[in-house]
């Protein structure tokens, strides 16, 4: 299968600072990206969706300004947490899928950063 | 809103032994479903999927079958193997849209 690749894998930051995560699709060019976040044992909560060239479209209650997404490139995604604090400490993980994206198409994730703010 | 629900809890069992981790959902419309894998220290994998009603999905041995009646994807393994220990995601999307919704997850330990 497709390859998406993340990074970094784990940082550790001190609160008050940003922390940039890349999400890059290495053999496929996606459309569309997407950024989870992931508590401990609890699913997958979906950050935000990324196209290509454009802004990212934010779900309810997470803050756009804090969790900055940037989606330049068709193989590349950005998140930047911004002026992290102790309760961004989470594992983030992104995905992409190839064109479109239709309902049935398969989704490709990254390995997942595992973020600590102390 | 579209809504996967998966059983509680991990589920641990030992090797050669049957495997049933049971899902549902709740969907506006007829969803595609899946089942991704998530071994220790990587991504998400997508282990098998089924598009519409009665489909199997199948791969390494694992199979759901895909339960319009019931609403219910459940994951079965006839016979795991220590390296089947993972945490295992029920999804759901809709034609046409980017979106996964996903389970809480069930974490898998198969004991030799």
């Amino acid at each position: 299968g497709a390859v998406v690749s993340q990074h970094p894998s784990r940082v550790i930051c001190k609160s008050g600072t940003s922390v940039k995560i890349e999400c890059r699709s290495l053999d496929f060019q996606a459309t569309t990206m997407f950024w989870y976040r992931q508590f401990p044992k609890q699913s997958l909560m979906l950050m935000a969706t990324s196209n290509e060239g454009s802004k990212a479209t934010y779900e309810q209650g997470v803050e756009k300004d804090k969790f900055l997404i940037n989606h330049a490139s068709l193989t590349l995604s950005t998140l930047t947490v911004t002026s992290a604090h102790p309760e961004d400490s989470s594992f983030y993980i992104c995905s992409a899928r190839e064109g479109p994206g239709l309902g049935d198409t398969e989704a490709f994730f990254g390995q997942g950063t595992r973020l600590t703010v102390v | 809103g579209d809504s996967v629900t998966q059983m509680e809890g991990p589920v641990t069992l030992s090797e050669e032994a049957f495997l049933t981790i049971n899902c549902t959902y709740t969907a506006t419309g007829y969803p595609s479903l899946f089942w991704y894998v998530q071994y220790p220290g990587e991504g998400l994998q997508l282990l098998l999927k089924a598009t519409k009603a009665d489909d199997k999905g199948s791969n390494k041995g694992f199979e759901a079958t895909y339960r319009k009646e019931t609403t219910s994807f459940h994951l079965e393994k006839g016979s795991v193997q220590v390296s089947d220990s993972a945490v295992y995601f029920c999804a759901l999307t809709l034609y046409g849209n980017n979106r996964l919704a996903f389970g809480k997850g069930n974490q898998v330990v198969v004991i030799p």
